[in-house]
């Protein structure tokens, strides 16, 4: 079973900023099976990127994926207070999918 | 656009059953898989099953956490996935989300991305005795 773990757990940043968050799997995964969701306080989570690197439909271009093998980023460019949420990168293999724990992005 | 509504969740005690519901529409619901995602409170998400289109012979899958106890259907004919939660813990409190499952194949790797692009506002369930 693959293993997702994302790096920091919490992220703290300025307005303006860039965020770099990881997610790393316990083996190599096809880049194609890994997403990437952002939940905001009190709200469903909502898809941000699939494919690794395919922005999701109206997520603005300051998201970017990227990454292959065990090591995948998600970068937020220039961060807006609208940004504040949990990140949870995704793997789907072998008939089922599996969650990192999050990381909980602030804003200063 | 599409959308989805969960609904049937509320407080039952150790032991009982719950069914969800969840009811889809602004697509062709018979085309796609449909997962079930919960959420404990205060922690991350966590998959629970899904149910195939009938187009790849809607079979299912579940999480080792709950196979044997829970059981994913789809009627087509009325757009609406269940979760029929059987043998409730405790530990299965949470919000349940159904989602979307979108696969859709990538020229350039010649590989099907999967990924779950709509959910539902989501329903909880609190197994309390």
């Amino acid at each position: 079973e693959i293993v997702l773990t994302q790096s920091p757990g919490t992220l703290s940043l300025s307005p303006g900023e860039r965020a770099t968050l990881s997610c790393r799997a316990s083996q190599s995964v096809g880049s194609t099976y890994l997403a990437w969701y952002q939940q905001k306080p009190g709200q469903a989570p909502r898809l941000l990127i699939y494919g690794a690197s395919r922005r999701a439909t109206g997520i603005p271009d300051r998201f970017s994926g990227s990454g292959s093998g065990t090591e995948f980023t998600l970068t937020i460019s220039r961060l807006e207070p609208e940004d504040v949420a949990v990140y949870y990168c995704q793997h789907y293999g072998s008939s089922s999918f599996t969650f990192g724990q999050g990381t909980k992005l602030q804003i200063k | 656009e599409a959308q989805l509504e969960e609904s049937g969740g509320g407080l039952v005690q150790p032991g009982r059953s719950l069914r969800l519901s969840c009811t889809a529409s602004g697509f062709t619901f018979g085309d796609y898989a449909m997962s079930w995602v919960r959420q404990a409170p205060g922690k991350g998400l966590e998959w629970v099953g899904f149910i195939r289109s009938k187009g790849h012979a809607g079979t299912i899958e579940y999480a080792a956490s709950v196979k044997g106890r829970f059981t994913i259907s789809r009627d087509d004919s009325n757009s609406i996935a269940y979760l029929q939660m059987n043998s409730l813990k405790s530990e299965d409190t949470a919000v349940y989300y159904c989602t979307r499952d979108r696969r859709e194949y990538d020229v350039l790797t010649g590989y099907y991305m999967v990924y779950l692009d709509y959910w539902g506002q989501g329903t909880l369930v609190t197994v309390s005795s």
